[in-house]
């Protein structure tokens, strides 16, 4: 079954031990990103990659890391959390950059179950 | 699109009235348009897309969205709302930098 999962579904943390949230997908896409959703401001993109080796910031990149060593998978770290990151997350996959394709459905992306983080 | 803006934060219908749920965009270029859901405690599904062919774009559920460059909208509508409908949609466009630009959410309320 084609899918995005994420590891773990829910964190309880406190501030400033560091975590890595994993996400793999098996749909053999280019193209992954990492969200957050807060209420009343929708998802924020974080970082993004668009192939193996090869990331960048989204709107929201600070306090975050990430790598792209495989194609499947798009680990998220968090180096010192804060509780300011509390927060659900999101990670998405998708053949192709959004707006690129022409029609060929190459931008959908595909989305994780979200992983509930709280930072004490 | 360089913005997505959803005009409701929340709307609530009785269950068998018609849903509309207003996106307006702003694009220096021809935009990629979807329509996500979000049911409570679960991920994001697409709903529909627009990618600059039919203007009328059909999606899952019985729901539809009309791109309209003269009002720069994608407005989502349904005729007969259900139950199951109940849960938060997300208005989201593609941006220059080949992400996904998201409105607020409208979260979406039906009533028995």
């Amino acid at each position: 079954e084609a899918q995005v999962t994420q590891n773990p579904r829910y964190l309880i943390t406190v501030t400033g031990k560091k975590l890595t949230v994993t996400c793999s997908q098996n749909m053999n896409h280019e193209y992954m990103s990492w969200y957050r959703q807060d209420p009343g401001l929708g998802l924020r993109q974080i970082y993004y990659s668009m192939n193996v080796e090869v990331t960048d910031k989204g709107d929201v990149p600070e306090g975050y890391k990430v790598s792209r060593k495989e194609k499947r998978n798009f680990p998220l770290i968090l180096e010192s959390p804060s509780p300011n990151q509390t927060s659900l997350y999101f990670c998405a996959s998708s053949l192709g950059l959004a707006g690129t394709s022409g029609g060929a459905g190459q931008e959908t992306q595909y989305f994780g179950p979200g992983t509930r983080l709280l930072v004490l | 699109a360089q913005s997505v803006t959803q005009l409701d934060s929340h709307v609530s219908v009785s269950e068998g009235t018609p849903v509309l749920l207003r996106c307006n965009y702003s694009s220096s270029y021809s935009p990629s348009l979807f329509w996500y859901v979000q049911h409570p405690n679960k991920g994001l599904q697409l709903l529909l897309k627009y990618t600059s062919a039919a203007t009328l774009v059909k999606g899952i559920n019985g729901f539809e969205a009309e791109f309209k460059k003269s009002e720069t909208s994608f407005h989502l509508t349904k005729p007969s709302a259900h139950m199951s409908d109940a849960a938060e949609y997300f208005c989201v466009g593609d941006g220059s930098q080949g992400n996904l630009i998201f409105g607020k959410g409208t979260k979406l309320s039906v009533k028995p």
